[in-house]
């Protein structure tokens, strides 16, 4: 099976919000993840990365949070906007080169 | 634009056909990728390249045949496809293989609607 994956297939938050969207990874030997959104007739766009040496780190109104003892990866998005609304995957480095992607979660904001 | 290219956009075929993807990059990036998106599954990884040589087959059907003919070109030839075949094709490049820093950069896809 797929070696990440997120928690809830949808999220909805009103505007202004701060979202959160977790994310599981089951091998302990990745080293690097990468969040990515996908909008609408879009391929996805890097968001923000973290190595497995890191715990927290910090983007433009984003924040990635990793927690390797319990394997889990989140991102937050702080006062989110009608144009985060996308689809989110997180994805893991393990295997030398290919990124393995989890099946991501729909972020619908409303006003 | 994202720097990665892909043609076309939408593609409608019949399983009798054949056709091919095309995918153009000018980042000066020296591995490139094919990636299938099925509606409510991950990507899924198909090819692998990096300096123009094939390093992964991710147990992709032979109907499925690549082609990088250069280290900004990479191409998808379709022949033969079923209905299930249906889905978003997507082109990635990176710096290097194994260099995932920032990860990859996506091309819009394909939509490909087999018939």
């Amino acid at each position: 099976g797929e070696s990440v994956g997120l928690h809830l297939p949808t999220l909805s938050v009103q505007e202004g919000d701060n979202s959160i969207i977790n994310c599981a990874y089951s091998n302990s030997a990745s080293d690097y993840f990468i969040w990515y959104k996908q909008e609408s007739g879009k391929g996805p766009q890097f968001i923000i990365d973290i190595r497995s040496n890191m715990d927290k780190r910090q983007g433009q109104r984003v924040t990635v949070l990793l927690n390797k003892t319990v394997k889990h990866l989140s991102l937050q998005i702080a006062a989110t906007q009608p144009g985060d609304s996308a689809v989110y995957f997180c994805a893991d480095l393990n295997s030398g080169y290919a990124l393995n992607f989890g099946k991501g979660t729909s972020l619908l904001v409303t006003p | 634009e994202t720097g990665v290219t892909q043609t076309p956009r939408h593609l409608v075929m019949g399983m009798t056909n054949k056709k091919s993807l095309k995918c153009e990059q000018h980042l000066g990036h020296n591995a490139m990728y094919w990636y299938k998106q099925s509606a409510k599954k991950p990507l899924e990884l198909m090819f692998v390249y990096s300096l123009e040589e094939r390093v992964e087959n991710n147990s992709v059907p032979s109907r499925f045949s690549p082609e990088c003919p250069n280290s900004s070109h990479l191409f998808l030839h379709l022949h033969t496809l079923q209905p299930e075949d249906s889905a978003l094709y997507l082109c990635a490049s990176s710096q290097d293989l194994g260099q995932a820093n920032y990860g990859y950069t996506f091309g819009s896809g394909t939509r490909l609607t087999v018939v």
